[in-house]
C-alpha cells in the first residue's frame, strides 16, 4: 500500500503572509490534488495536476498557486493568507485524470492570525 | 453544487444495518456514483463504487434503483468506529474537466 504525507500538519500564520503546504504520494500516481474543506463542509477543488509540470485550476483557485514539479509531489502555496482562509487542506493523489478513487492524505490545519 | 442529496444526519445503534441513501436525479448515463467516508480530522476514505444494479464489497453494499436516480449504501453491522460524514459523489469520468463535486455528506452518529 501507500501513503500520502501532508507538511505541516498544523501551520499558523499572519494575515497576508505567504504560506506553502507540502504533499508527497508514494502510490506512484498520476494524478493530485489540493482540496479546501471549511468546518462542517464538504470539500472543494483549488488545484489538480495530471503529470508532472501540470497544473489545472479548479473552482477555488484565486488566491492560491500550486507546483508540481516532481510527480510524487504538490505543493499548495497561499499568496497572502486571509483570516477566512481558516481550512482544513487536504491532498489527493489518483491512479489517472479520470478516476474517482482518491487517496487522501491528513490533512493540514491553516490558523490565521 | 452537488449533484446529488443526502439526509444531513442519521442516528443508529451499535450492531445495526445501516442504509444512507443518496438522489442524484439527474444522473447522465456516462456518470458513476462513489461513496467515502470521512472520520474527524482524517481525510476522506474511498468505500465503494457503482454503475448500476448492486455492488459489495468488505466494508460495504451499494445498492443502485434501476433509474439510476437513487442509490442506498449499505453498512452491515455498525460500530462506534462507523460513525463518520458519508459522502455520496456523481462524476463523470469521461469529461475532460471533470472534477468530483463534494456536498455536505450525511453524518452518522452511533450509540452505544
Amino acid at each position: 500500500g501507500g501513503i500520502i504525507t501532508q507538511t505541516p500538519k498544523f501551520l499558523i500564520g499572519q494575515e497576508g503572509q505567504k504560506l506553502t503546504l507540502k504533499c508527497q504520494q508514494n502510490f506512484n500516481h498520476d494524478t493530485m490534488y489540493w482540496y479546501r474543506q471549511d468546518s462542517g463542509k464538504g470539500l472543494r477543488l483549488i488545484y489538480y495536476s495530471i503529470t508532472e509540470n501540470d497544473l489545472q485550476k479548479g473552482d477555488l483557485s484565486e488566491g492560491y498557486d500550486a507546483s508540481r514539479e516532481k510527480k510524487s509531489s504538490f505543493s499548495l502555496t497561499v499568496t497572502s493568507a486571509q483570516k477566512n482562509e481558516m481550512a482544513v487542506f487536504l491532498c489527493a493523489s489518483g491512479l489517472g485524470s479520470n478516476t474517482g478513487q482518491l487517496y487522501f492524505g491528513e490533512g493540514s490545519k491553516l490558523t490565521v492570525l | 453544487l452537488a449533484k446529488t442529496t443526502q439526509p444531513p444526519s442519521m442516528e443508529a445503534y451499535e450492531g445495526q444495518e445501516v442504509n444512507v441513501s443518496c438522489s442524484h436525479t439527474n444522473i447522465a448515463t456516462s456518470e458513476y456514483i462513489y461513496w467515502y467516508r470521512q472520520v474527524p480530522h482524517q481525510g476522506p476514505q474511498f468505500i465503494i463504487q457503482g454503475y448500476k444494479d448492486y455492488v459489495v464489497n468488505e466494508v460495504a453494499s451499494l445498492f443502485i434503483s434501476a433509474d439510476r436516480k437513487l442509490s442506498t449504501l449499505s453498512l452491515p453491522w455498525v460500530s462506534l468506529r462507523d460513525a463518520a460524514v458519508y459522502y455520496c459523489i456523481v462524476t463523470d469520468m469521461w469529461d475532460s474537466n471533470y472534477q468530483l463535486i463534494w456536498g455536505s455528506g450525511t453524518k452518522l452518529i452511533i450509540k452505544p
